[in-house]
């Protein structure tokens, strides 16, 4: 499983734009990068996914560096209700095909 | 409509007892999964399945059994409960793919709390 390493912790004042660092500098050339968040007291919530090219959704958009050893999901007006912890998660189309959470980042919102 | 739905929602049992949660997901997926996130908050995952069969299970102990009897539930049931079994079991599904293999977007239920005393 690729390892990736993320921030403990961020903060961020709503209605600002937020930056979600990951790094996963040994994924594999056919993973995808899944992110996903968890607000309190539910399950983990799909958020975005990508392979080389930068994404846009309705929730986020992600910036994948063009090594593909990191990648930043980007919240563009955070609202409170944006405060969750994020994951991000490289995906194999091969092998085990299962999504391995790491610690995340917790995000802090203050209105 | 609920997408992925979890029963119960709390469950407080004593230690040695046998307790099942139920899951059923509406969204035609035919892969479902189980995850654990203990105390830390880590979210690990225990069984996945394809079509009611068996394709992922991470060393868990053979007393969590996951039962499919379709492709729409996946069911947990866990035998001689211990304390260190307390923890949010999570379910979750995901479609198949034309090219082959689960989809990594996942949707996931709400979450059953266990607690054993």
């Amino acid at each position: 499983d690729a390892k990736t390493t993320q921030p403990n912790s961020m903060e961020s004042n709503e209605e600002e734009p937020v930056h979600l660092p990951c790094n996963h500098s040994t994924i594999s050339g056919t993973d995808y990068i899944h992110w996903y968040r968890q607000l309190p007291s539910q399950g983990p919530e799909y958020v975005i996914h990508g392979l080389t090219s930068n994404v846009n959704n309705r929730m986020a958009s992600l910036a994948i560096a063009e090594d593909r050893k990191s990648s930043t999901l980007i919240l563009h007006r955070a609202t409170l209700r944006d405060a969750a912890v994020y994951y991000c998660i490289p995906w194999g189309i091969q092998g085990a095909q299962k999504l391995v959470f790491g610690q995340g980042t917790r995000l802090t919102i203050n209105p | 409509d609920t997408a992925v739905s979890q029963t119960p929602k709390y469950l407080v049992t004593q230690m040695g007892n046998d307790k099942s949660i139920k899951c059923e997901q509406n969204l035609g997926h035919d892969t479902m999964y189980w995850y654990k996130q203990d105390s830390k908050k880590f979210l690990k995952i225990m069984f996945s399945y394809n079509n009611k069969e068996l394709i992922i299970n991470e060393t868990v102990p053979n007393r969590f059994s996951p039962k499919s009897p379709d492709k729409a539930h996946l069911n947990l049931h866990i035998n001689s409960l211990e304390l260190g079994d307390s923890a949010v079991y999570f379910c979750a599904s995901s479609p198949y793919q034309s090219r082959g293999g689960a989809s990594g977007e996942q949707f996931f239920g709400p979450g059953t709390r266990l607690t054993v005393l």
